[in-house]
């Protein structure tokens, strides 16, 4: 069953510009992952923030977590055509090692 | 490190024939594996969790009997859809923890097999 759920489903922009995707989840989770995946391929992973963890940083990824509100962000900053793919967040619920994913965000990064 | 390869990357059947999508782990151990399945422009849904030397357990609603998994070594599952049908057509992807790690680690994939059932 889905238990991330991103928000935008899509996302326009311009070089340069920063994006950021949204990513709710229903239940308790160990950690939460996010991962890239370039069209017709793979997943790649990017980032694994803990559920006692609050913000983690990856060159120009940043993830935020707020359990609270069942909540995480990923922004990429100044962002390059390259980063065009879609953006999948992830969760592990409590108990589990299996991975469940969002929806998606779809960006597209315009040169 | 931590390399999954998975074969073929694409492949076209006729229907009622079966398919065998290989996942090998080249660098590193997995006693688990998980194939995923993916339809156009929509999210990964888990199908099953492959364990080394045992049974594999199936998500509900995926049939066990039409996707066979065998896991026989540390380094190789494999997915075969037996009579395939056009609604099987999907992407199919692997993926695994390294050994010892669980739901606390990244897990990594393979690039996926597209599966087109004519």
């Amino acid at each position: 069953s889905q238990q991330g759920e991103e928000d935008p489903q899509a996302l326009s922009i311009q070089e340069g510009e920063n994006a950021t995707m949204n990513c709710s989840y229903k239940t308790s989770i160990n950690n939460l992952q996010w991962y890239r995946q370039n069209s017709g391929r793979g997943l790649v992973h990017l980032i694994l923030i803990r559920s006692n963890e609050r913000e983690k940083h990856s060159g120009r990824l940043r993830v935020t977590l707020d359990t609270s509100k069942k909540s995480s962000s990923l922004l990429i900053t100044a962002s390059r055509a390259a980063d065009t793919a879609s953006y999948f967040c992830a969760t592990v619920q409590g108990g589990s090692e299996k991975l469940v994913f969002g929806k998606g965000t779809k960006l597209t990064v315009n040169p | 490190g931590a390399v999954v390869s998975q074969h073929p990357s694409w492949v076209i059947c006729k229907s009622g024939t079966s398919v065998k999508i290989e996942c090998r782990s080249l660098d590193f151990q997995a006693t688990t594996m998980f194939w995923y399945r993916q339809f156009p422009k929509q999210s990964l849904m888990l199908m099953a969790t492959s364990n080394e030397g045992s049974k594999a357990t199936y998500e509900q609603g995926v049939e066990k009997d039409k996707f066979l998994i065998n896991h026989a070594s540390l380094t190789l599952s494999t997915l075969t859809v037996t009579s395939a049908h056009p609604e099987d057509s999907s992407f199919y992807i692997c993926s695994a923890h390294l050994a010892g790690q669980r739901g606390n680690s990244p897990l990594h994939f393979g690039n996926g097999t597209r599966l087109t059932v004519t």
